[in-house]
C-alpha cells in the first residue's frame, strides 16, 4: 500500500514550457486534490475532484488545467509554465467529502526560469 | 470565506519545554479541525483532528480541543522532543467537498 504517490519529485522548466504532474492513489478514495505551497502562505487549493468524473477550481486556478483520469489518478497540466508557477505542489486524497483527513504524496518542487 | 490564523513562527525550544502553537479560525457552521505535520522533505501528515465542538485530539504526546466559543484550536505538547522539530498546520474543513483551509505554518526547531 503505497498511500499517494507523486511523479516527478523535481523538475525544472523554461519559461513557456508545458509539463504534467502525475498523482496516483491506491487506497479506493473518492476525492483527490492538488495544493501549492508558498513560503509563508502555507497551502492552497489549486482544482480538486470530489469524485471520478468531476473537477472544480479550488483558489488558484489560473495557468493549471486538471484531468481525473480514473478513481486512481489525478494530473496536473502547465500548459505554458510562468516563473509565478515555481512552487512545492502536493496531490491528496480523502475517502469522502466533508470532514475526512486528506493523504498528501512527497511533493513535486518545480522551479521555472 | 472560511480562513485559519496561526501564530507568527519560527518558534524554538529546548528539549522537554513545554509547546504552545496558537490557532484561530473562522468558518461558517460547523467545521472540522486539523492539525498537520511537514518534516523536512516531506509530504503533510495527519497529526491530529478534532470534528465537534469539546472534542480534543491527540497523539503522540500532542493534544488539541476545539473551542467552539472562541473559535480556537490550540496545538499543546507537555515536553518537545528533537525530533518534533518540523512544520506544523492547522487547518479546517467546512464544505461538503473535503476543502482543506490551512494557516500558514509555524515552523517549530527543538534544541538538544
Amino acid at each position: 500500500n503505497a498511500g499517494v504517490t507523486q511523479t516527478p519529485k523535481f523538475q525544472v522548466l523554461k519559461t513557456g514550457q508545458s509539463m504534467t504532474l502525475q498523482c496516483a492513489q491506491d487506497m479506493n478514495h473518492n476525492s483527490m486534490y492538488w495544493y501549492r505551497q508558498d513560503p509563508g502562505m502555507g497551502l492552497r487549493l489549486i482544482y480538486y475532484s470530489a469524485s471520478e468524473g468531476t473537477t472544480d477550481k479550488g483558489e488558484v486556478p489560473n495557468g493549471y488545467n486538471v484531468s481525473r483520469l480514473n478513481k486512481r489518478e489525478f494530473s496536473l497540466r502547465l500548459e505554458s509554465a510562468a516563473p509565478s508557477q515555481t512552487s512545492v505542489y502536493f496531490c491528496a486524497s480523502s475517502a469522502m467529502r466533508g470532514g475526512d483527513e486528506q493523504y498528501f504524496g512527497p511533493g513535486t518542487r518545480l522551479t521555472v526560469t | 470565506g472560511d480562513s485559519v490564523t496561526q501564530m507568527e513562527g519560527p518558534v524554538t525550544l529546548s528539549e522537554e519545554a513545554f509547546l504552545t502553537i496558537n490557532c484561530t479560525y473562522t468558518a461558517t457552521g460547523y467545521p472540522s479541525l486539523f492539525w498537520y505535520v511537514q518534516y523536512p522533505g516531506e509530504g503533510l501528515q495527519l497529526l491530529l483532528k478534532a470534528t465537534k465542538a469539546d472534542d480534543k485530539g491527540s497523539n503522540k504526546g500532542f493534544e488539541a480541543t476545539y473551542r467552539k466559543e472562541t473559535t480556537s484550536f490550540h496545538l499543546e505538547k507537555g515536553s518537545v522532543q528533537v525530533s518534533d522539530s518540523a512544520v506544523y498546520f492547522c487547518a479546517l474543513s467546512g464544505t461538503s467537498y473535503g476543502k482543506l483551509t490551512f494557516g500558514q505554518g509555524t515552523i517549530l526547531t527543538v534544541h538538544p
